[in-house]
Order: structure tokens, then C-alpha cells, then sequence
């Protein structure tokens, strides 16, 4: 299994932000995903998930209405759109394989980082 | 959403001592619960889901127990490479939460 994120960066407070995970090594659309951050520092905060289908999403109250996750099952890639970014999103952002769609992540991507500041 | 709380938030420990990790659930989460260990500069790695069973290749040194609200992992005898920070995380309920985590250090 690998997970390579990218996408990641400076973006000022208000500013939008899309990251990517190429996923390979298993069969992508039979398995859920999650968006897992790290804010410097500090613990994991799950952020969004997403079914292998793609029919089904969830996002942490702290970012719905502003991040959208979303795949693509034939170019095996996860997407998390991020619009109207706070300095408190400032976060190392983790690719998460599931085990089954509201299960736990077997495999993580390395993270990608996003700043946002002035 | 389900409130995850880990203790102690820093363990000292001596290598080839064991080291018993706490987490609990503001609710019952059956057996729903996951331990992951995290090294500096590092992404998560897991290590127990369904509250007890070891995942691939991870040693049995480790080993979880616990269901309802209150969980433990156990580290049995602890070796150099497992200082580190360990996560429990409950996926019974959405959205999955995490504990804020134990830091195991070498004492």
C-alpha cells in the first residue's frame, strides 16, 4: 500500500487549498478513505471520509460547510477541497486507508502540511 | 461526539519494564476502539482495532483489553524502538475521535 499526498502549503487566512492522494498497491474503490490532521504539536483530529463508492461522506463539525472530500476511483485519488482556511487548520493533513467505511485506518500516507497565515 | 480520554499524558518507563497505557470513553463504544503508536516525524502506525487484536506484524509484547468505556493497552516489556507517542481512537460512533494521546518516555 502506498499513500503519497501533495498539495500541501502556504495559503493566507480565507484562502482555498485542494490536496491530493495518489493511492496504489491495493484496489481503490473497495476501500473507504479518511482525511486525518496533525496541528503542530498536538494530537490527530479525523477530519473526513469518504465510502469506496463515493455515495456516502462525513466531515468533523469543525469543517463542514468548508472542506469537501471526494475521489476519484479511476485515477485512484482522494481529494480534500478546503475553502475559507483558518490559521487554527494550520495542520499536518494524513491520506487514511479504512479497513471498512466508519472503521479504523490500516495504512497512512506520509502527511502533507498546510500553513495558513499572513 | 464521543469524548476520548488518555492517562497518563507522559509515562517514564525503563526499558524491558511494562508500561499499561488508559483510555476511556465518555460512552460506551463496545469494542470499537483502535490503538495506534506515532514516532517523531512520522505518520501513525496501527497497532490494535476491536480493542484487542493485534494488527499485522505488530509484536505481541503489545496487547489491548477492555470494552464499553474503558480501555488498556499494554506494552509487556518495553524495547527501545517503542518510546513514542500512542493514540486510542473509538469508531463506534461518527465521527471517530481520538484521545489526546500517551507519551511514552524513557525513563
Amino acid at each position: 500500500v502506498q499513500l503519497l499526498e501533495s498539495g500541501g502549503g502556504l495559503v493566507q487566512p480565507g484562502g482555498s487549498l485542494r490536496l491530493s492522494c495518489a493511492a496504489s498497491g491495493f484496489t481503490f474503490s473497495n476501500y473507504a478513505m479518511s482525511w486525518v490532521r496533525q496541528a503542530p504539536g498536538k494530537g490527530l483530529e479525523w477530519v473526513s471520509g469518504i465510502s469506496g463508492a463515493g455515495g456516502s461522506t462525513y466531515h468533523a463539525d469543525s469543517v463542514k460547510g468548508r472542506f469537501t472530500i471526494s475521489r476519484d476511483n479511476s485515477k485512484n485519488t482522494l481529494y480534500l477541497q478546503m475553502n475559507s482556511l483558518r490559521g487554527e487548520d494550520t495542520a499536518i493533513y494524513y491520506c487514511a486507508k479504512d479497513y471498512l467505511w466508519g472503521y479504523y485506518t490500516d495504512d497512512w500516507g506520509q502527511g502533507t502540511l498546510v500553513t495558513v497565515s499572513s | 461526539e464521543i469524548v476520548m480520554t488518555q492517562s497518563p499524558a507522559t509515562l517514564s518507563v525503563s526499558p524491558g519494564e511494562r508500561a499499561t497505557l488508559s483510555c476511556r470513553a465518555s460512552q460506551s463504544v463496545s469494542s470499537n476502539l483502535a490503538w495506534y503508536q506515532q514516532k517523531p516525524g512520522q505518520a501513525p502506525r496501527l497497532l490494535i482495532f476491536g480493542a484487542s487484536t493485534r494488527a499485522t506484524g505488530i509484536p505481541a509484547r503489545f496487547s489491548g483489553s477492555g470494552s464499553g468505556t474503558e480501555f488498556t493497552l499494554t506494552i509487556s516489556s518495553l524495547q527501545a524502538d517503542d518510546f513514542a507517542v500512542y493514540y486510542c481512537q473509538q469508531y463506534n460512533n461518527w465521527p471517530p475521535t481520538f484521545g489526546g494521546g500517551t507519551k511514552v518516555e524513557i525513563k
